[in-house]
């Protein structure tokens, strides 16, 4: 079975600072991993994904995330804050565990800026 | 191109009555699925179609939950009688077939049972 914890329900940050959101993953197979993001009001909005190519990926707004098998984890970071990424975000897990590829989400974490 | 859409956004209703949520997929996108989120806890996942058929439904809590998409097009998510703890924001998100295709998610609908 495949989960998802992300450490930390809400992260502040100044403006300007590095952005470091945690994940860790458990899956049985060879996972593909994805950082979606919520802003106010709004829907799910996907801001990056892994699926087995480079180990580091590049998102929408700045966001990157890395890959480490060995740590089971696809930490999220971005490497000035603005104001405007005030959002939730989610890491999720997918892999074919009970034969269909459906992402299992975490708890998420709040991204809070301040000035 | 029209998103994903779900209505109502919002719905207060009394426990024991019935609601429906509606949600409206990406033009062409054979898979749908249903998630909830119950506040300060994870996403998670209720069931998933492929066209019509009802691929996965191993997250739906119980009975009371029932989902249709007649046609493959839109799908409802039905709950009947609701209880307090079906309170929670219920997300609708579709995809195209293919391996690990993006899921577009609607704005959700947050429903509280007072």
């Amino acid at each position: 079975a495949q989960s998802v914890t992300q450490l930390g329900s809400h992260v502040s940050v100044s403006e300007g600072a590095l952005v470091l959101l945690r994940c860790n993953y458990s899956s049985s197979v060879p996972p593909y991993l994805f950082w979606y993001v919520q802003y106010p009001n709004q829907g799910l909005q996907l801001l990056l994904k892994y699926t087995s190519a480079a180990t580091l990926v590049k998102g929408i707004n700045g966001f990157e995330a890395e890959f480490k098998k060995s740590e089971t984890s696809f930490h999220l970071t971005k490497p000035s804050a603005h104001m405007s990424d005030a959002a939730e975000y989610f890491c999720a897990v997918s892999d074919k565990s009970g034969g269909s590829y459906i992402p299992t989400f975490g708890r998420g974490t709040s991204l809070i800026v301040h000035p | 191109e029209a998103g994903v859409t779900q209505f109502p956004s919002h719905s207060v209703i009394e426990k024991g009555q019935t609601v429906t949520l509606r949600c409206d997929p990406i033009s062409g996108h054979d898979n749908l699925y249903w998630y909830r989120r119950v506040m300060g806890k994870e996403i998670k996942f209720l069931l998933h179609f492929v066209k019509e058929s009802k691929q996965d439904e191993s997250g739906m809590p119980n009975n009371r939950f029932l989902a249709e998409r007649t046609g493959g097009t839109y799908s409802t998510l039905k709950v009947q009688p609701a209880e307090l703890e079906d309170s929670g924001v219920y997300f609708c998100a579709s995809s195209q077939t293919g391996l690990h295709t993006e899921a577009f998610f609607g704005q959700g609908t947050r429903l509280t049972v007072v």
